[in-house]
């Protein structure tokens, strides 16, 4: 069974510090990472990385895929309160079953 | 211009009682899912249709069954609802099954008491 691990599971920091959140996976046949943020409603997209595209970036967030470890991170910079969500990763593995796998989450709390 | 749509966004309800949720997504996207998302936030798939036809069923009560009638839409319905089914349920769209991202509505949260 496809498996999708992530952590902490939990994080509070201050203003402007910076975070790295870990995701790592065990999947039959990887095709796709993504990565979302999840506020009060719905999850909303950040990136998706594949083997020809192992690391992205958007403005202070970025995010790297360790095809080898079987695992990514998360890298927000200078963190603002508005960054407080969970972030979801989840594996594409692939095959004709358009399945996503989640993991549980990590709640960030970015304190004033 | 709301992409994928969700009806209702609260549902509160009785055990026993029969339920649907509707899904509409105006983004030409091909395929659409059913997620649930329970207390503890964990976000699992339920279905997942491409062009009307179904694609996953993963291991959920056969009370729930969903319905396609166009590839915009994807309603789910449940029977004989559960204390256990409470839950938030998000439906997602997506250009090519698992290729592209998903984009998900906005939830509908159903309280069954």
């Amino acid at each position: 069974e496809d498996k999708v691990v992530q952590s902490p599971l939990s994080l509070v920091v201050h203003e402007g510090d910076t975070v790295t959140l870990n995701c790592s996976y065990e999947v039959t046949n990887f095709r796709s990472l993504l990565w979302y943020k999840q506020e009060k409603k719905a999850p909303t997209f950040l990136f998706m990385l594949t083997s020809s595209g192992i690391e992205k970036k958007s403005g202070r967030l970025s995010s790297i895929l360790d095809k080898k470890e079987l695992s990514s991170i998360l890298n927000i910079t200078a963190t603002q309160t508005g960054d407080s969500a969970i972030y979801l990763c989840a594996v594409d593995s692939g095959g004709s079953n358009y399945k996503l796998t989640f993991g549980k989450g990590t709640l960030l709390t970015v304190n004033p | 211009d709301t992409a994928v749509s969700q009806t209702p966004k609260y549902l509160v309800t009785q055990m026993g009682n029969d339920k649907s949720i509707k899904c509409e997504q105006n983004l030409g996207h091909d395929t659409m899912y059913w997620y649930k998302q329970d207390s503890k936030k964990f976000l699992k798939i339920m279905f997942s249709y491409n062009n009307k036809e179904l694609i996953i069923n993963e291991t959920v009560p056969n009370r729930f069954s969903p319905k396609s009638p166009d590839k915009a839409h994807l309603n789910l319905h449940i029977n004989s609802l559960e204390l256990g089914d409470s839950a938030v349920y998000f439906c997602a769209s997506s250009q090519l099954g698992g290729i592209y991202e998903q984009y998900f509505g906005p939830g509908t949260r159903l309280t069954v008491t």
